[in-house]
């Protein structure tokens, strides 16, 4: 089975730190994804990668950046916490090569609490 | 940016009820339909992916179709029990496997 951990399951951070959160999958996957998830509204897609090296932007990526040294690795990074970053963010990992039918493989989220 | 509705938003249910939620989008320009089961405190799991119109999958007491025409999706669970109470997401993914998701529907099965 695929396994996808993030490193902490709850973090409280100040207003103004910068926060890593991190992301390790163990099946060779190319492809990464960080979502917040918030009451009411869904899973929001923040950013995504496709390879080493490589990044996009998601929906709402402002305030984030992320980084992929290793293919296994995909690190969300909050470059300047604030409180409307409050929420629970969630790491997947699918593999390239067949189409968007490969679902997501999901760790079990970060909820991230700043104050 | 795909759009996705869910409804209903929530929906409460005695136990053996049968019930639906559906799974609407204005757009057909995706490349496949995924639904998702998220129990409190684990991670969201797969369960069915749909990429044709007419598709219906089946996984025990829990079916799905999906009418690319209409915009539609629907998500079946026959004889509700308790252990079914999750919210079930569905999501659009692109042919690169980007998704997008709608808010889901939360579903509480009680004894």
């Amino acid at each position: 089975d695929v396994k996808v951990t993030q490193s902490s399951r709850y973090l409280v951070k100040r207003t103004g730190e910068k926060v890593f959160l991190e992301c390790v999958q163990d099946m060779d996957h190319e492809n990464m994804f960080w979502y917040r998830q918030d009451p009411g509204l869904g899973l929001r897609l923040i950013y995504f990668s496709y390879d080493v090296k490589m990044k996009e932007k998601g929906d709402i990526p402002e305030g984030y950046s992320v980084s992929r040294e290793k293919k296994e690795r995909f690190s969300l990074i909050l470059e300047s916490a604030s409180t409307n970053q409050t929420s629970m963010y969630l790491c997947a990992s699918s593999p390239s090569g067949q189409g968007g039918d490969s679902p997501l493989h999901f760790g079990n989220g970060t909820r991230l609490t700043v104050t | 940016i795909l759009n996705v509705e869910q409804s209903p938003q929530s929906l409460h249910v005695q136990e053996g009820d049968s019930t639906n939620f559906t799974c609407s989008f204005p757009s057909s320009n995706f490349y496949a339909l995924h639904w998702y089961r998220w129990e409190t405190a684990k991670s969201p799991e797969a369960l069915f992916v749909m990429t044709l119109n007419g598709d219906e999958k089946k996984k025990g007491r829990i079916s799905a179709t999906l009418n690319t025409k209409e915009g539609y999706s629907y998500l079946y669970i026959k004889g509700s029990q308790p252990e079914d109470s999750a919210t079930y997401l569905c999501a659009l993914s692109t042919n690169a496997g980007k998704s997008t998701f709608g808010d889901g529907t939360t579903l509480t099965v009680k004894p």
